[in-house]
């Protein structure tokens, strides 16, 4: 059981847009403005798309945004391309104790 | 520019030890903390460990507290993870990856596949 809370999976047809959740607690996601979201391709590594919630790093598409309210990160794909098909964790700071928590995972299907 | 190679994984039995070992290059290495991260065969990802840009500090998931270590030698700009008392459930490839300063993980490497079996 993962620490944070994604649905399995989302889909959205091209030119769409598709939200994916991410719920924790008070001691990680709520407590902190360290939510990160990663995508990752089949049999590649993880590729950074948002941190410190809501930045995205050089390269990533404004396609991607990533917002907190209370206790839940997300984050929104517009435009949907067939590229953005892929798996997206999210991740939070979680304090000394838990450091980095992953969320399960969300498989994201263009139709 | 970023690179990390990892290397050591392979096939071990349960209750043996491995270490993997992460090889940076193209950054300054004393600035950034370094994480391993590992996903299981089919699953999602798993945080393993962190060290301090400095070493000051490391910290540890809880599913490897007490069996796994993580290192760092700044002379040979190399990360490590002595993995020990080691259980089927610990079979995964496992990411070493640089922390971005703000608490993400901002370059991956490879990966490297740990097979825990009899």
């Amino acid at each position: 059981q993962s620490a944070l809370t994604q649905p399995p999976s989302a889909s959205g047809s091209p030119g769409q847009s598709v939200t994916i959740s991410c719920t924790g607690t008070s001691s990680d996601v709520g407590g902190y403005n360290y939510v990160s979201w990663y995508q990752q391709h089949p049999g590649k590594a993880p590729k950074l798309m948002i941190s410190e919630v809501s930045k995205r790093p050089s390269g990533v598409p404004d396609r991607f945004s990533g917002s907190k309210s209370g206790n839940t990160a997300s984050l929104t794909v517009s435009g949907l391309q067939a590229e953005d098909e892929a798996d997206y964790y999210c991740s939070s700071y979680a304090g000394d104790n838990n450091y980095v928590v992953f969320g399960g995972g969300t498989k994201l299907t263009v139709l | 520019q970023v690179q990390l190679v990892e290397s050591g994984g392979g096939v071990v039995q349960p209750g043996r030890s491995l270490r993997l070992s992460c090889a940076a290059s193209g950054f300054t290495f004393t600035g950034y903390g370094m994480h391993w991260v590992r996903q299981a065969p089919g699953k999602g990802l798993e945080w393993v460990a962190v060290i301090w840009y400095d070493g000051s500090n490391k910290y540890y998931g809880d599913s490897v507290k007490g069996r796994f270590a993580i290192s760092r030698d700044i002379s040979k700009n190399t990360v490590y993870l002595q993995m020990n008392s080691l259980r089927a459930e610990d079979t995964a490839v496992y990411y070493c990856a640089r922390d971005n300063r703000l608490l993400s993980i901002d370059y991956w490497g490879q990966g490297t596949l740990v097979t825990v079996s009899s």
